[in-house]
């Protein structure tokens, strides 16, 4: 969906250094959510918010932080705690907390240096 | 914990059979259903989904089933075609807010 911008499209981390992934919506949807995605499974959940200034952890939150200070904008950073941080991580929003149905960004592919 | 099941992990058909995957959700609670298709490298994007009011939505070639007593749900595509060819995935709503539960996904292959 051309509604929401996920950016860059690849991102190389060294180690010991945090990274931060951009997502960003003009749908005007209050809930964004950040999932994790590696080669032959399926979509993990990390963080999700179902409101501005408001987050919760997912399933796999560890190494991970997130902001929701403006409703159309949802960072995610991945920090030197997260040892395996190689994967593919997209970024959905929905119009409503109850998240049905969730669009998605295009994706941010993260490597290790 | 919340978990969806999906089957099988990989799926070949002949151009024009039909295709189905299924998958089995664990929490009672969770009413409902989408299903996402993922070309390589690309976003997920919702083809169908089905709220648990009803037993059955189709749409074209496609269409899901749902049984809440079983608490499985289908996707069926008929007279498949080569660009159905990508990754299959289900979920179902958790019971906390919008939190969407994934399967394992499918990768479908049609050989024309």
């Amino acid at each position: 969906d051309g509604g929401i911008t996920q950016s860059p499209k690849y991102l190389f981390r060294k180690e010991g250094q945090n990274v931060t992934l951009s997502c960003e919506q003009n749908l005007n949807h209050d809930a964004m959510y950040w999932y994790r995605q590696d080669p032959g499974q399926g979509l993990r959940l990390i963080y999700y918010s179902q409101i501005v200034n408001d987050f919760q952890k997912g399933d796999i939150a560890e190494g991970y932080s997130v902001s929701r200070e403006k409703k159309e904008s949802f960072p995610l950073t991945v920090t030197s705690a997260q040892k395996n941080p190689t994967a593919f991580y997209l970024c959905a929003s929905s119009i409503d907390p109850r998240g049905q149905p969730q669009h998605f960004g295009d994706g941010t592919r993260l490597s290790i240096l | 914990g919340e978990n969806v099941e999906q089957h099988p992990s990989t799926l070949s058909v002949q151009e024009g059979d039909s295709a189905v995957i299924k998958c089995t959700y664990s929490d009672s609670a969770s009413n409902y259903f989408p299903w996402y298709k993922q070309e390589l490298g690309k976003r997920p994007q919702l083809i169908i989904d089905i709220r648990s009011n009803v037993g059955e939505k189709k749409d074209q070639r496609i269409a899901v089933t749902l049984n809440k007593t079983a608490k499985h749900f289908s996707l069926h595509i008929t007279e498949t075609q080569p660009e159905d060819s990508a990754v299959y995935f289900c979920a179902a709503r958790g019971r906390r807010g919008g939190k969407l539960i994934f399967g394992q996904g499918t990768e479908l292959s049609v050989k024309p």
